[in-house]
C-alpha cells in the first residue's frame, strides 16, 4: 500500500527566508507525485506534479520540487517566502492505474512571520 | 470559467440522518472525485466517477455513496450519520479520466453531525 510521510506538521518562516518542505513517499512502482496547498476556508490547488524525467520541477507561484528515488522524498522548496504564502501544504501520491485516487500525507501548515 | 462547485457549504444534521451533497465540476471536465478531510484522518479518498461510472473506491463503509449524472454533475450520499462523519468533504473534478491527479479542487461542505 501507498503511504505519504509529511514531518513537520508545522513550520514557521520570516518573510523573504526560504522554505522547504518534507515529504517521503512509500510505494512499490513509479510513483506520480504532486504537491498541493490549502490556504484557511478553501480547497486544494495543485502547485506541481512529477510523473518522470527530469526530476527538478517546477510549479507556481514560485515553487520548485526535487525528486530522489534513493531517498524515497519529494521535497518543496520556495527561495523567498511571501507573507501570501502562509497556508498548509499536501504532499500526494498517486499512480495511473488508480486514476485521482491519490494518497494524502498529514500535511505541513506554514506560518509567515513579518 | 466558473471552478468546481460544491452545495451546501455548511450543513448540521443529527445522528441517524443522512446526507446529499451536490457537485458541480468545472465546464468540459468528466472525472469527479470526492474526499474527506479531517483532522485526525486527514485527506482520504471516497470515490472517483468518470462518465457516470465509478472508477475507484476508498476504503469507506456502505452508508458512502455516490453517483454522476450526464452532465458530469455527481452527488455523494452519507446514510445513517455518525458523529465520525463529521468531516469537510471535497470534491475535485478533472478534465478526462487520465490526467492522473491534476485535480481542482472546491471549496468543499463543511457537515457536522450532531
Amino acid at each position: 500500500a501507498q503511504s505519504v510521510t509529511q514531518p513537520d506538521i508545522h513550520i514557521t518562516v520570516s518573510e523573504g527566508a526560504s522554505l522547504e518542505l518534507r515529504c517521503n513517499y512509500s510505494y512499490g512502482a513509479t510513483p506520480y507525485l504532486f504537491w498541493y496547498v490549502q490556504s484557511p476556508g478553501q480547497g486544494l490547488q495543485l502547485l506541481l506534479k512529477y510523473f518522470s524525467g527530469d526530476t527538478l520541477v517546477q510549479g507556481i507561484k514560485g515553487f520548485e520540487a526535487e525528486f530522489k528515488r534513493s531517498q524515497s522524498s519529494f521535497n518543496l522548496r520556495k527561495p523567498s517566502v511571501h507573507w501570501s504564502d502562509a497556508a498548509e501544504y499536501f504532499c500526494a501520491v498517486g499512480a495511473l492505474a488508480a486514476g485521482n485516487k491519490l494518497t494524502f500525507g498529514g500535511g505541513t501548515r506554514v506560518l509567515v512571520k513579518p | 470559467k466558473a471552478g468546481v462547485t460544491q452545495t451546501p457549504r455548511y450543513l448540521i444534521k443529527t445522528r441517524g440522518q443522512q446526507v446529499t451533497l451536490s457537485c458541480s465540476p468545472i465546464s468540459g471536465h468528466r472525472s469527479v472525485s470526492w474526499y474527506q478531510q479531517t483532522p485526525g484522518q486527514g485527506l482520504q479518498f471516497l470515490f472517483e466517477y468518470f462518465s457516470e461510472t465509478q472508477r475507484n473506491k476508498g476504503n469507506f463503509p456502505g452508508r458512502f455513496s455516490g453517483r454522476q449524472f450526464s452532465n458530469s454533475r455527481s452527488e455523494m450520499n452519507v446514510s445513517t450519520l455518525e458523529l465520525g462523519d463529521s468531516a469537510l468533504y471535497l470534491c475535485a473534478s478533472s478534465l478526462t479520466g487520465s490526467d492522473t491527479g491534476e485535480l481542482f479542487f472546491g471549496e468543499g461542505s463543511r457537515l457536522t453531525v450532531l
